[in-house]
């Protein structure tokens, strides 16, 4: 079965830098579109990245735009997450999505706490 | 682009029916039919009950429908039940190739 899994969260002082990664199996992860999505703390979903199968093509929501890069390894199936200036706003549960025709697939996410 | 604007909070007694609205805009909601509809628990990662305006996911009740006009989405519960008590979003592709989630909604059973 599909599964995502991510890593990579913690606790970080603000303006540094965080890497998340998303481990995928149980589907050809290199043929398929993966997003990031985040949720502050009793707050809603916010889309925050998306790249194409091939790692091509990436697009950013405008509070990360400059400052997250994604980026995916398809021979290890894997997606990542480059977060730099961090800021304290960036503090939220962060999810992996992996979009099929039919469905769609999520990590369990990874908290990242951005406090001084 | 900026969220996609649904009521706060929306409720009803068990068997009665909901729509849940979904406010965008021509560059968003209204450009493509490109829109899906998430349930979230407390504390789980959402589930997806409609993609592409009105298409169900395996395995997602019938009791969930939705659709379109113009730069609205609107996603309909009907029979309502306990466990239908969540969070709902809707997402939409934008014309600048990004994606924009809902502001939420929270369905209470009464």
């Amino acid at each position: 079965q599909v599964q995502l899994v991510e890593s990579g969260g913690g606790v970080v002082q603000p303006g540094r830098s965080l890497r998340l990664s998303c481990a995928g199996s149980g589907f050809t992860f290199s043929t398929y579109v993966m997003h990031w999505v985040r949720q502050a703390p009793g707050k809603g979903l916010e889309w925050v990245a998306v790249i194409s199968y091939d790692g091509i093509h990436k697009y950013y929501g405008d509070s990360v735009k400059g400052r997250f890069t994604i980026s995916r390894d398809n021979s290890k199936n894997t997606l990542f997450l480059q977060m730099n200036s961090l800021r304290p706003d960036d503090t939220a549960v962060y999810y992996c999505m992996s979009v099929h025709s039919d469905n769609d697939y999520w990590g369990q996410g990874t908290l990242v706490t951005v406090s001084s | 682009h900026s969220a996609l604007t649904q009521p706060a909070s929306v409720s009803a007694s068990p068997g009665q029916s909901i729509t849940i609205s979904c406010a965008g805009t021509s560059s968003d909601v209204g450009a493509y039919n490109y829109v899906s509809w998430y349930q979230q628990h407390p504390g789980k990662a959402p589930k997806l009950l409609i993609y592409e305006v009105t298409n169900r996911p395996s395995g997602v009740s019938n009791r969930f429908s939705a659709s379109k006009s113009g730069d609205t989405a609107s996603l309909t519960i009907s029979g309502l039940q306990a466990e239908d008590e969540a969070d709902y979003y809707c997402r939409s592709y934008t014309t600048s190739s990004t994606y924009v989630f809902g502001t939420g909604t929270r369905v209470t059973v009464l």
